[in-house]
């Protein structure tokens, strides 16, 4: 089975700063996929960044990218230029190719909160 | 608009009074799976299914039963509700199995169970 470790429960930024929010993952796997969810205070789950494993580049959206260590089992998330809007908790999961019976394997969240 | 839909989005309810949660897809997806999030937990699979009357167990499975007798809809049954099971669940679906595409979530379905 896999497992998904956020060891940052909540992070606190000011506005217009840089965080990097961490998550290492445990699998015997060799093909997979990794995510990043945010939640809003509306509950909604909203997918930020996905990477393949088999990919050696990070994938990047917008403000949003990526540090995928494969070898390390590490995946973190950074957000340029932080906003107020991007106050939320966010998610880290893991899935196996070809998905089924453990589906999303999720971290157990970080609790982000951008200052004005 | 594309969209996975649950019903209801609240509900209180009393130990042993069954109840359904309902959850509708419009984009035509093969894969269909319910989760449950707990404070300090994260989410957890419940059931999933593949495809039509295809449907199999998750990580915690306890205490739920599902249906999938048509491709857009994947109902929760709770028939016994206990404590133990007030949560905030999800319903969410993607194109197929291996999720090489995104899995899309409902808005959430908060219960609670007195």
């Amino acid at each position: 089975a896999q497992t998904v470790t956020q060891s940052q429960p909540e992070m606190s930024v000011q506005e217009a700063e840089t965080v990097t929010l961490s998550c290492t993952y445990d699998t015997s796997e060799s093909n997979y996929y990794l995510f990043w969810y945010k939640q809003p205070p509306s509950r909604q789950m909203i997918l930020v960044i996905r990477q393949e494993a088999y990919k050696q580049q990070n994938a990047t959206e917008n403000r949003f990218s990526v540090n995928f260590q494969k070898a390390a089992k590490s995946f973190s998330l950074k957000i340029s230029d932080s906003q107020l809007g991007d106050t939320a908790m966010y998610f880290c999961a893991f899935m196996k190719q070809g998905g089924g019976a453990d589906g999303l394997t999720f971290g157990k969240g970080t609790h982000l909160i951008i200052q004005p | 608009e594309a969209q996975v839909t649950q019903n209801p989005r609240y509900l209180i309810t009393v130990t042993g009074k069954k109840l359904t949660v309902t959850c509708s897809q419009n984009m035509n997806h093969e894969y269909m799976s319910w989760y449950r999030q707990d404070p300090g937990l994260g989410l957890r699979q419940i059931y999933y299914s593949m495809n039509v009357e295809v449907t199999d167990k998750g990580d915690v499975p306890e205490g739920y039963k599902v249906s999938r007798k048509e491709k857009r809809n994947f109902p929760l049954i709770l028939e016994s509700p206990s404590p133990n099971q007030t949560s905030l669940y999800f319903c969410a679906s993607s194109w197929s199995g291996d999720h090489t595409g995104e899995l899309f979530f409902g808005e959430g379905s908060r219960l609670t169970v007195l």
